[in-house]
């Protein structure tokens, strides 16, 4: 079946460093990422979704400027926390889409980050 | 009103026990439908399509009513590793959105 990574799974940064969230298609090519946040015992919250090769549509309430999203390929998309902060706390979880699988998404496992 | 709406339960039920959960959509311009699970702290994971005929796997038998704008999950004969969390995902032209989950543990 179609397997999605994210790299890493974990980590720790101090308050105002940058985070990169690596999350790549091993074995498809994904025409469409997700960026979802949950925190714990809530729903995943949808970030923005991504087209490779165009700009990322990000959610109401979702500042673009502090959550880059760079999809440059059909199968790596990353999404870079800037100036991150305490409450940007969470887990991160990538999902990538091909029009082949009827809509159907597959995840990554996650990232969780945890900003001190 | 919430895109997806779902009972969050928790349901807790003994081994064997029927148990079904339910789940509303706003957008009836909604294409397709799934049950996801997710255990804690992983990723969500495809449980299984939900078409408008009705469909089962197993022990688990999903019904859409576009009409009502409804979806539900039947989980028959409850093992100990179904306790996880059920998320209903409706699908729109280009994102996916998810209700906030449905709890269930199941108890020997």
């Amino acid at each position: 079946g179609a397997v999605v990574s994210q790299h890493p799974s974990r980590v720790i940064c101090k308050s105002g460093t940058s985070v990169k969230i690596e999350c790549r298609s091993l074995d498809f090519q994904a025409t469409t990422m997700f960026w979802y946040r949950q925190f714990p015992k809530q729903s995943l919250m949808l970030m923005a979704t991504s087209n490779e090769g165009s700009k990322a549509t990000y959610e109401q309430g979702v500042e673009k400027d502090k959550f880059l999203i760079n999809h440059a390929s059909l199968t790596l998309s990353t999404l870079t926390v800037t100036s991150a902060h305490p409450e940007d706390s969470s887990f991160y979880i990538c999902s990538a889409r091909t029009i082949a699988t009827a809509y159907e998404q597959y995840f990554g496992p996650g990232t969780r980050l945890t900003v001190t | 009103r919430k895109e997806v709406e779902q009972d969050p339960g928790p349901f807790n039920v003994p081994e064997g026990a029927t148990v079904a959960f339910n789940c509303t959509y706003s957008n009836s311009a909604s294409q397709s439908f799934f049950w996801y699970r997710q255990d804690c702290r992983k990723e969500p994971k495809l449980l299984m399509s939900v078409y408008s005929s009705g469909n089962e796997d197993g022990r688990f038998t999903a019904q859409l009513n576009r009409a009502s704008q409804y979806i539900s999950l039947l989980i028959r004969d409850s093992k100990l590793s179904d306790s996880a969390t059920y998320l209903c995902v409706v699908n729109g032209n280009n994102d996916m959105r998810f209700g906030a989950g449905t709890r269930l543990t199941v108890k020997p």
